[in-house]
């Protein structure tokens, strides 16, 4: 089946720690994307990639980091220098060219203590 | 600035009655997305509107889209409990990345 997975679902993480969050997609998508999604709240682009080993600083890029060193995945490292790391994370994919609509993965829910 | 605007943020309705939820954008974007998420949940898509004047329906949703007035809608037809979700519509602009609402937060009662 094809799709986007995300691991894992729910991360503990003490402050201070790196944490990286997976996401793999299987559609052959050429672009991914990071969300952050608080409580009661929309969706904030963290960082989004077109193509391999290239990828944009979204609207809340800072103490966050990516790689795209595979079509397929799209890792999102979450550094100690983000203030308030606590949120709900979602990966999505789109083909490319005139499509945009966007495919979610699960997402995993990140608390840091 | 970019805007994406929802209305309403929270709606409580009884089943069977019908609503909209409406949403306004601030800059081009000939295409708009919806898409529904349950608590504790990832984002599913509902609807893709590519053209001014289109419309679809699924079920008991309906939405439409006037890229002239950049607003586009989402109507509920006789509500029932299974909706009860968080509905979020989206643009593109610029053929860019894609930038959600706030999301509404529709709760059905019995």
């Amino acid at each position: 089946d094809g799709g986007i997975t995300q691991s894992p679902k729910y991360l503990f993480r003490k402050e201070g720690q790196n944490v990286t969050l997976s996401c793999e997609q299987n559609l052959n998508h050429d672009a991914m994307y990071w969300y952050r999604q608080d409580p009661g709240q929309g969706l904030r682009l963290i960082y989004y990639s077109q193509i391999v080993n290239d990828f944009q600083k979204g609207d809340i890029a800072e103490g966050y980091s990516v790689s795209r060193e595979k079509k397929e995945s799209f890792p999102l490292t979450v550094t100690s220098a983000q203030k308030n790391p606590t949120a709900f994370y979602l990966c999505a994919s789109t083909p490319g060219g005139l499509s945009y609509e966007q495919y979610f993965g699960p997402g995993t829910r990140l608390t840091v203590t | 600035e970019l805007k994406v605007e929802q209305n309403p943020l929270f709606l409580s309705m009884q089943e069977g009655k019908n609503y909209t939820i409406y949403c306004n954008y601030s800059t081009t974007s000939d295409r708009l997305y919806w898409y529904r998420q349950d608590p504790g949940k990832s984002l599913e898509s509902l609807f893709v509107l590519l053209s001014n004047g289109a419309v679809k329906q699924e079920g008991r949703l309906m939405a439409s889209l006037d890229t002239k007035a950049r607003l586009s809608t989402l109507h509920i037809t006789a509500a029932v409990h299974d909706l009860s979700a968080t509905y979020f519509c989206a643009v593109v602009p610029n053929n860019n990345d894609m930038r959600f609402g706030a999301g509404t937060r529709l709760t059905v009662k019995p």
